[in-house]
This record gives C-alpha cells, sequence and structure tokens, in this order.
C-alpha cells in the first residue's frame, strides 16, 4: 500500500502558465515534505521542501502548499518554462529518529512552448 | 564538486552471478541510502545507513546486501541476482538522516 501517492501519471501545461502537480498521503506521522525533480539519465534533484509546522514554502517559480487536515499537498510553478518538463516526485519523512524518505510514483511534467 | 558517484552505470548480467554496484560520495555526509525505481512505484528504500558501521533496512531489502566500513562508500550487493532486480538503482546521501538526500546518476541493471 503506498503511503505517498501522485494519482497523475502526467500533465501537459503551456509555457508561462501555471503548473500545479499533486500529491496525497497517508501516514500521519509524516512531518517533512520534499519534492524532487528528475531528468532523463539524471538522478532526482532537491526541489523545495516544507515542514508540518507550516503551510505553505516559496522558493522563486516554486511554492509547496501542505494542507495537513486533508494529508495533501501540492507544488505549483509560476510561470511554467520548457525547462521545466520532467519528471516530478513527492517525497515524505516520518518523525522520529530513524528517518526513510518515502517516494511517490512520480508526474511526468510537459511544459509545451 | 561535490557529488554522489555510482559504478557502473549500465549492466547486463546473468542470474545467480554476484555482483557490486559501488557508490561514493565526496561531502562527507553520515546518511546514504540505496533506493530503485520501476515503472508506476517511484523510488523504494533498499537500504540505508545512518553512520559508518550503521545501516539499516528500507523498505525492499531483500535480495540485497551493503556494507559501511568508510564514511565515503556504500556498496550495494546482489549476492545471486534475478531477473526481478532488474531496475534503476539511485544511490543518495546528505549531511544528517534530516536533511535532503543528493543523488548519484543511477545504475541500470538488467539481469537474464
Amino acid at each position: 500500500d503506498q503511503q505517498v501517492k501522485q494519482n497523475s501519471p502526467s500533465l501537459s501545461v503551456q509555457e508561462g502558465r501555471i503548473s500545479i502537480l499533486n500529491c496525497d498521503y497517508t501516514n500521519s506521522m509524516f512531518d517533512y515534505f520534499l519534492w524532487y525533480k528528475k531528468y532523463p539519465a539524471e538522478g532526482p534533484t532537491f526541489l523545495i521542501s516544507i515542514s508540518s509546522i507550516k503551510d505553505k514554502n516559496e522558493d522563486g517559480r516554486f511554492t509547496v502548499f501542505l494542507n495537513k487536515s486533508a494529508k495533501h499537498l501540492s507544488l505549483h510553478i509560476v510561470p511554467s518554462q520548457p525547462g521545466d518538463s520532467a519528471v516530478y516526485f513527492c517525497a515524505a519523512f516520518p518523525s522520529g529518529s530513524a528517518r526513510q524518505l518515502t517516494f511517490g510514483s512520480g508526474t511526468q511534467l510537459t511544459v509545451l512552448p | 564538486e561535490a557529488q554522489v558517484t555510482q559504478n557502473p552505470r549500465y549492466l547486463i548480467t546473468v542470474t545467480g552471478k554476484k555482483l557490486t554496484v559501488t557508490c561514493s560520495q565526496n561531502m562527507n555526509h553520515e546518511y546514504m541510502s540505496w533506493y530503485r525505481q520501476d515503472p508506476g512505484l517511484g523510488l523504494r528504500q533498499i537500504y540505508y545507513s545512518m553512520n559508518v558501521e550503521v545501516t539499516d533496512k528500507g523498505d525492499v531489502p531483500e535480495g540485497y546486501k551493503v556494507s559501511r566500513k568508510e564514511k565515503r562508500n556504500f556498496p550495494l550487493i546482489l549476492e545471486s541476482p534475478s531477473p526481478n532486480q532488474t531496475s534503476l538503482y539511485f544511490c543518495a546521501s546528505s549531511r544528517t538522516s534530516f536533511n535532503e538526500q543528493y543523488f548519484g546518476p543511477g545504475t541500470r541493471l538488467t539481469v537474464t
């Protein structure tokens, strides 16, 4: 049973528009969430994170929103650029000392010029 | 340049032939981890290490071994590979277990 779910395998948006990638989780012990971006033939790279004590974190064009009551987070990219085309993984850490990162299945974002 | 390196990048082998995938980081990170990526399943953790000589199982440890004798190296060992271990493998490291992880470029393994 996947504890971190990304229900949209793919998403296409026009350049300049907003991209919204969604992620749901089931484990209430998760307290730190991260987004990673992955290009083909490369390892994932860290993009942005949010702690469960916050509901929003912003870094340039990227904003992550966390809704703890709904166990849902989203990544907003504004404005989207063709270079943002990649697979985006949502990931979560549980609280406690043995911190294992649990990943979602990923969403392929395609930004059309 | 700060990086995580993995070798080999590509490997085709036969069932039962022992193999090792090496992983090395030059950032003096305490935490290292191995993942496998399979279609529709995302990245699943195989093993992780909180520090030298400290390792523990992740979500899918069966069929794999690891060791952490030095801080910079964390090899993944498949004693008797099977076709269901055909996958894309990533090594990762972070300063501590509480920090974001840096990933290597991946190793594409095919077991026939």
